[in-house]
């Protein structure tokens, strides 16, 4: 099993849209989770952390249920420029050295 | 905010040669940084965590004298890819841990695209 798994997309909107992408986490005992965004050919860039009591960015949201393992991203009133991919990342452990451990990404596009 | 950069950002090369990639923190002192490779619709996969002043710890299945990193300075680690094939070319990015006022960030370098002939 995958240390993070998303889910495959890719999604394909129209603009106005809301969106929400899910992703699962093996490690029970993880602390620290993100939302990354990554455009073609280009590195990742922090989109937002997630927190216990779920946290919200202007049109983003995001929420983390521990007992799950499960950690979810909806956009609302999605954008042209919202097209990326979408990486779920958790930290590791202290004994792992609290390196980022990546999902595979989710693809969106946001059509006209 | 903080910066970290990467050169050269693409390099095209011939199946046996070198190639060396840097990775700079720009305005903060990084101890550790890490490499990742990502292949085409793929995630980034990580290979290897530098430490300044010690051995760079490797993940499982990455080869240590084919990757050779070196974390000279708190701001420069370099990853030579030696011996070049095919399959090696990639898309490697690096990132810098700031762990200043507390709180740990990861800034990620812009990426060396690798394309080996």
């Amino acid at each position: 099993r995958k240390e993070v798994e998303q889910d495959p997309g890719p999604f394909n909107v129209p603009e106005g849209a809301t969106v929400a992408f899910n992703c699962t986490y093996s490690n029970s005992a993880s602390q620290s989770f993100f939302w990354y965004r990554q455009d073609c050919r280009k590195e990742p860039k922090l989109l937002m952390s997630v927190y216990s009591s779920g946290n919200e960015d202007g049109r983003f949201t995001a929420q983390l249920n521990r007992a799950s393992q499960y950690i979810s991203l909806l956009i609302r009133d999605s954008k042209l420029s919202d097209s990326a991919t979408y990486l779920c990342v958790v930290r590791g452990l202290y004994n792992q050295g609290g390196k980022l451990i990546f999902g595979q990404g989710t693809e969106l596009s946001v059509k006209p | 905010g903080a910066v970290v950069s990467q050169h050269p950002s693409r390099v095209i090369c011939k199946s046996g040669t070198s190639v060396k990639i840097e990775c700079r923190s720009l305005d903060f002192q990084a101890t550790t940084m890490f490499w990742y490779r990502q292949f085409p619709k793929q995630s980034l996969m990580l290979m290897a965590t530098s430490n300044e002043g010690s051995k760079a710890t490797y993940e499982q299945g990455v080869e240590k004298d084919k990757f050779l990193i070196n974390h000279a300075s708190l701001t420069l680690s370099t990853l030579t890819v030696t011996s070049a094939h095919p399959e090696d070319s990639s898309f490697y990015i690096c990132s810098a841990r700031d762990l200043e006022l507390g709180r740990e960030t990861q800034y990620f370098g812009p990426g060396t695209r690798l394309l080996v002939l």
